[in-house]
Parts: C-alpha cells; structure tokens; sequence
C-alpha cells in the first residue's frame, strides 16, 4: 500500500523564480494538507484541499497557492521565492474530517 | 489562536530508561493531540495520538497522558532504545476532525547504549 509520495524531493531555486511541488495522497485518502517546517521547527501549516477546493488555510501569503486534482493529487506552488522560503515542504494526506494524517517524506526546497 | 509550546528541547538518557516529553497548549477547544516521530531525511510518522473525552492511552512501551483542565499533555517512553531516537512532535488540532493541525518545536531525544 503506496503511502504518500512528495517530489521532487530536493531542488534549488533562486530568489524571485517560481516552484511547484507535487503530492500524490495515500492510496484511499482524499484529502490533501500542506505544511512548511523549517530547520529546527516544527510543521507550520499552509492549507487544505478537498474535492479541489481550499478548504482551510494558515498564515501565509498569497505567494503561496495550491491545486488539487480530481484524482486527489496536489501541487502547491509558490512565486517570487524569497530565501526565506527555504525548508521541508511535507504533504499529508487523510480521509475527509478524519484524524488519522500520514506524512509524506518532504521537498527540500533551497532559495538562493 | 492555537499555541502549542514543547519541552524539553533536547533530552538525552541511557539506553533503558524513561524519557518524558511535555507539551502545553492555549485553546481549550483543541481536542485532538497527536504525537509524531521525524527520523532524519523522514516526514513524521504518527507513534501515538489521545482524544479530549480521554485521560491516557498506552501502546506498549509509549503512553500518552491528558490534563484538560491543565491544558498539558505528556508522552512517555519506556525502556528507551537506541532506535528511539529522533525528534518528537507534539500537535493540538481544533474540535472537528480534518482542521489543521498546530505543532510544538519539537524535542531531541538522544538515547544512549
């Protein structure tokens, strides 16, 4: 049973260039969440997408957008990097209004 | 909103002893409270989660203690092993299932043969 799958899972970017990341959820899960964590920190969330919707969103700017796709995959994209955007992007996948999450490996996003 | 605050930062013990990780949250409307376990180049990996309407549960060597009234929560490793080690997460969600989840910083834990 394929859990959550992220890629890439490392890339490099420079300051003002635009991302997309990818996140295929767990085999029966349907909806998609998005966290950021910073070295040493823990996972700050971005948002949420069920049935192709945002459905709830932290505290992050526009820069930050997502897409969910009908067969429940998700990108989520970010413009005008700023170096500050630097760290492990994780995608969580669960069944809707369910507790259960499972995390995938991540992105390591690097801006210089 | 939501502030979910972890101690210790880092904790180091012999291999076979007990380690404690202590969280205390700030919305008394939280009422789901997962722990994760990150092993390096890994996503957390939930280990052991507790509902509000729930004092402890236990998972063989891993339990996980409630105070509502407190507004803390507690995860205790018994018999620690080497392979215990990692970084460990605690998280507090809202009262509705799929909200997002609010983490601590996280804690170190160095266990020691």
């Amino acid at each position: 049973d394929a859990g959550v799958t992220q890629s890439p899972t490392h890339l490099i970017k420079t300051r003002g260039q635009q991302v997309t990341l990818r996140c295929s959820p767990k085999s029966g899960h349907d909806t998609v969440s998005w966290y950021q964590q910073a070295l040493g920190q823990g996972p700050q969330f971005i948002f949420q997408y069920y049935e192709e919707e945002e459905r709830q969103r932290g505290n992050f700017p526009d820069r930050f957008s997502g897409h969910q796709f009908p067969n429940y995959s998700s990108e989520l994209n970010v413009n005008a990097l700023l170096l500050g955007d630097s760290a492990l992007y994780l995608c969580a996948s669960s069944l809707v209004d369910s507790y259960g999450y499972t995390f995938g490996s991540g992105t390591r996003l690097t801006v210089v | 909103g939501e502030n979910v605050e972890q101690h210790p930062s880092t904790l180091s013990v012999q291999e076979g002893d007990s380690a404690v990780i202590k969280c205390t949250y700030s919305d008394s409307a939280s009422n789901y409270f997962p722990w994760y376990k990150q092993e390096l180049g890994k996503g957390p990996q939930l280990i052991i989660d507790i509902r509000s309407n729930v004092g402890e549960k236990k998972d063989q060597r891993i339990a996980v203690t409630l105070n509502k009234t407190a507004k803390h929560f507690s995860l205790h490793i018994t018999e620690t092993q080497p392979e215990d080690s990692a970084v460990y997460f605690c998280a507090a969600s809202l009262n509705q299932a799929g909200t997002a989840l609010i983490f601590g910083k996280g804690t170190t834990l160095s266990v020691s043969s």
